[in-house]
């Protein structure tokens, strides 16, 4: 069983819909991190919080709204999405956001389906 | 350019047989830690091996070793007694140090192995 726990595991929605992706996590990190994958493309970085503020975003659209409560909770809120937005996005923790042996471990991803 | 390359699209092994996957790296941080997961079909991305640069001995957790060759800047994961459930994409990634380097983790585009009864 994973430490860190996505919500929904798939999503389908439409381009005018608002719905979000939740991640949890049980390890007691304190960093938390939104990754995207998408078909034939490298893992993409997308948000970095620690300590529960955004230390990272790697020019994301802003149809894609991060938000992170406490170091626990991570959500990713969605708003008026395209097509190329469908991916699997993959949540992630780490004790720490800096230093080189610091694991980073994922969730189970959201597969998300825009139409 | 990219730091980390992992040539191998495809491989594929036979039941109960050992694999490498290729995994070369490119940093002038001297301090980095470097990663493999595994990612099946159903979607989570899961850790399995870490190897400092500081390191001396090449890490180990089960069947799964790294073969860290610092000089070369290589860091290859073999997979011994392969099992049918090993089939999946996996992926090698490096996180710098904090002399300057980027503390983000960067992932390879991944080896897809399929291992075959």
């Amino acid at each position: 069983e994973t430490g860190v726990t996505q919500t929904p595991r798939h999503l389908v929605m439409g381009m005018t819909n608002k719905k979000s992706l939740k991640c949890e996590q049980h390890l007691g990190h304190n960093a938390m991190y939104w990754y995207k994958q998408s078909a034939k493309k490298p893992l993409e970085l997308m948000f970095v919080y620690s300590l529960e503020e955004r230390v990272e975003n790697n020019s994301v659209p802003s149809r894609f709204s991060p938000e992170c409560p406490n170091s626990s909770h991570l959500f990713l809120h969605l708003h008026t999405l395209q097509p190329e937005d469908s991916a699997l996005y993959l949540c992630a923790s780490s004790q720490g956001s800096t230093g080189s042996g610091n694991t980073i471990y994922f969730g189970e991803g959201s597969w998300l389906t825009v139409v | 350019a990219q730091k980390i390359t992992q040539t191998q699209p495809g491989m594929f092994v036979q039941e109960k047989e050992a694999v490498t996957l290729d995994c070369t790296y490119d940093t002038s941080d001297p301090s980095y830690g470097l990663f493999w997961y595994k990612q099946p079909s159903s979607g989570e991305m899961i850790f399995l091996i870490y190897q400092g640069s500081y390191d001396q001995q090449n890490a180990t957790e089960g069947r799964y070793s790294l073969n860290f060759q610092k000089a070369r800047k290589s860091a290859n994961l073999v997979i011994s007694a392969s099992q049918l459930g090993d089939s999946a994409m996996y992926f090698c990634a490096m996180r710098e140090g904090a002399s300057g380097g980027s503390y983000i983790p960067t992932f390879g585009r991944g080896t897809s192995l399929i291992v075959h009864p």
